[in-house]
């Protein structure tokens, strides 16, 4: 069964750098992810997709404070330099046939 | 620009029916897959339902056999008939649009409509 694994929640400082993590499931590991990020009382808006060999594709305004990585069946979004705005919901979203599949999000607290 | 705009959204009652609509603009529906996903008050994202290009129609377990969706090409919109409504249907609708580079990721969204379910 495809699943995606986020821990609840994270917290770094202002200017800080954080690692945010997905885990895709047993036999999943080759899966790309996308990440999403979902401000307080604002719609999700797509981030970027990660590939299973760690290249990433962005999408339109992604600042370069953001980035992504991969290491077997994990996934990474990285911010770097955090602002106060980067305080949020984190989703990962994978997909297989006539399924999509979401991870239960990180929220990271800026502290 | 792509955009997506819901609407229909509202109070109905347990067991009644609802219709959404996701007019898009800046892109042709058609072309690409489309989806809706829900996230219940204080919860995560669910997937609900997505249409590819050809039409073919995917359905989450917890809405299968009681959600429709469908796309009107002349329109341009989207939609998402609901019927047999329950309280845990209770949520805000997100019209989504999907990477047509067989990788099937969400690169757009919505705003979003409130639906709830309740007597």
């Amino acid at each position: 069964q495809l699943v995606l694994t986020q821990s609840p929640s994270a917290s770094a400082s202002l200017g800080a750098s954080v690692k945010l993590t997905c885990t895709l499931s047993s036999g999943h590991s080759g899966y790309a992810i996308a990440w999403h990020q979902q401000q307080p009382e604002k719609g999700p808006r797509y981030l970027m997709k990660v590939n299973s060999d760690g290249r990433q594709f962005k999408g339109d305004g992604i600042p370069d404070r953001f980035s992504g990585s991969s290491s077997g069946a994990e996934r990474y979004l990285t911010i770097s330099s955090l602002q106060s705005e980067d305080e949020a919901d984190y989703y990962c979203q994978t997909w297989g046939t006539g399924i999509r599949v979401f991870g239960g999000g990180t929220k990271l607290t800026v502290l | 620009e792509v955009q997506l705009v819901e609407s229909g959204g509202g109070l109905v009652q347990p067991g009644g029916s609802l219709r959404l609509s996701c007019a898009a603009s800046g892109f042709t529906v058609s072309s690409n897959y489309m989806s809706w996903v829900r996230q219940a008050p204080g919860k995560g994202l669910e997937w609900v339902s997505f249409v590819s290009t050809g039409g073919a129609t995917y359905y989450a377990d917890s809405v299968k056999g009681r959600f429709t969706i469908s796309r009107d090409n002349s329109k341009n919109t989207l939609y998402l008939e609901m019927n047999s409504l329950r309280t845990e249907d209770t949520a805000v609708y997100y019209c989504a649009r999907e990477q047509t580079t067989l990788s099937y990721y969400v690169d757009y969204w919505g705003q979003g409509i409130l639906v709830t379910v309740s007597s």
